[in-house]
């Protein structure tokens, strides 16, 4: 079975502009969160949906950042403008119920 | 909210050598997972373990909530054991926090 897809793997912009990150979960999961991983933060909890609701979004770092998921299989976080501290390694996670989350395996961004 | 904590933060072990990585949680969890970061940056899950204990090859895993703590063991350990391994728990049903993880490396 396929594993959590996220794209693009690695990601370099210039500041100011806009980013799109993307994920695709393991089809039949209802759960969908995304994560920012820092040296500085560690792994935080970004945003949460269920069933395609945003549930929790109370780690979004700033007005900046919006996340969505238009379907099952598909969800999209974006940075708009992005900053050269929005740089990190952003993970996408599905799970079903109370079962374990499974991370994709990331985008690498750096905002120059 | 919850605060979750590992230790030690560092370990640097020869191959075939046995450790122990301890998680401690501040308040009583619903769920917690044990996850190895490798050198590549992928997240691999290792155990889901609210409670008990698991094996699962030359890991296993260990928690006792009512002492609020769990441990992950890894014995006969190989040059691929390297990485970060992270426990996460969660006092609810989906918000796990992180501890800051344990950095791992095996020397051949």
């Amino acid at each position: 079975d396929a594993g959590v897809i996220q794209s693009p793997r690695h990601e370099v912009t210039e500041m100011g502009q806009e980013v799109t990150l993307r994920c695709k979960p393991i089809s039949g999961h209802n759960s969908l969160f995304w994560y920012r991983q820092t040296m500085m933060r560690g792994l935080e909890l970004l945003i949460y949906f269920n069933n395609n609701v945003p549930i929790d979004d109370s780690g979004m770092p700033e007005d900046r950042f919006s996340a969505k998921m238009p379907n099952a299989s598909f969800s999209t976080l974006k940075i708009q403008p992005s900053e050269p501290r929005d740089s990190a390694v952003y993970f996408c996670a599905s799970g079903l119920g109370n079962q374990p989350q499974h991370f994709g395996d990331g985008t690498r961004l750096s905002i120059l | 909210g919850i605060q979750v904590e590992q230790s030690p933060p560092d370990l640097i072990l020869q191959e075939g050598a046995n450790s122990t990585l301890r998680c401690n949680f501040s308040d009583s969890v619903n769920n917690l997972q044990w996850f190895h970061q490798n050198p590549w940056g992928q997240l691999i899950n290792l155990f889901y373990i609210p409670s008990g204990t698991k094996q699962n090859g030359r890991l296993s895993a260990t928690t006792v909530a009512t002492e609020r703590y769990s441990l992950l063991y890894i014995s006969s350990s190989q040059t691929t054991d390297s990485g970060v391994y992270f426990c996460a728990a969660t006092s609810g049903t989906y918000k796990y926090i992180f501890g800051t993880g344990t950095r791992l490396k095996v020397l051949a």
